[in-house]
């Protein structure tokens, strides 16, 4: 089975704070993406990485950078927290080989910056 | 722009039949997903349709219209497990995957 981790589940931050957040997958996957997800809106992607030290911004990465040192290991940081971005972070990562490249999901950061 | 439209709420008995709306208007077209996500969870892979018509799996089933950008989740014989959100996502021209906003799915006994 596909693992996707991230390092916690919830997270308290102060304004101001930089914050990291850490994903890891276990499946060889080159594909890696981070997402926020708020209610009433659909995931919303902030980057994405189709190889290592590669990274592309999606819709919303203001405020928001990444790395990718190493294949399995992706993060996302947060230079300077702001309260706007107090969400759900999700994290997934998906195989260029196969027929649909599914994304699998790691069980997701809840951020709340105060 | 590019637009996934689903309704948000519905509700339905145990036992019995509903089907989830999804329509799309997206640049390009590279397949669409069904994702369940219990409130609290990750979203888990539900099925994958890219070509037109109707593709079962067990109790879940799902079909496509291209032509209509259109498409729905069928599920069957509802348990109380299957309350949670259904998420309907396209992938774009670029591979990128566009999401609907979700459907919260009520199971009433």
């Amino acid at each position: 089975d596909v693992k996707v981790t991230q390092s916690s589940r919830y997270l308290v931050k102060r304004t101001g704070e930089k914050v990291f957040l850490e994903c890891v997958q276990d499946m060889d996957h080159e594909n890696m993406f981070w997402y926020r997800q708020d209610p009433g809106l659909g995931l919303r992607l902030i980057y994405f990485s189709y190889d290592v030290k590669m990274k592309e911004k999606g819709d919303i990465p203001e405020g928001y950078s990444v790395s990718r040192e190493k294949k399995e290991r992706f993060s996302l940081i947060l230079e300077s927290a702001s309260t706007n971005q107090t969400s759900m972070y999700l994290c997934a990562s998906s195989s260029l080989a196969g027929e649909s490249n599914e994304q699998f999901f790691g069980p997701g950061t809840r951020l709340t910056v105060l | 722009g590019q637009n996934i439209d689903q309704p948000t709420e519905m509700t339905a008995t145990e036992g019995a039949i509903v089907q989830i709306n999804c329509t799309y208007q997206t640049s390009g077209f590279n397949g669409l997903f069904w994702y369940q996500q219990h409130a609290g969870e990750a979203p888990t892979f539900l099925s994958y349709n890219v070509l037109d018509g109707l593709e079962e799996k067990g109790r879940f089933s799902s079909f496509l219209s291209r032509s209509k950008g259109y498409s729905y989740l069928l599920l069957k014989e509802l348990q109380m497990k299957d309350s949670a959100s259904y998420l309907c996502a396209v992938m774009d021209s670029n591979y990128q995957l566009i999401w609907g906003a979700g459907t919260k799915l009520i199971i009433k006994p």
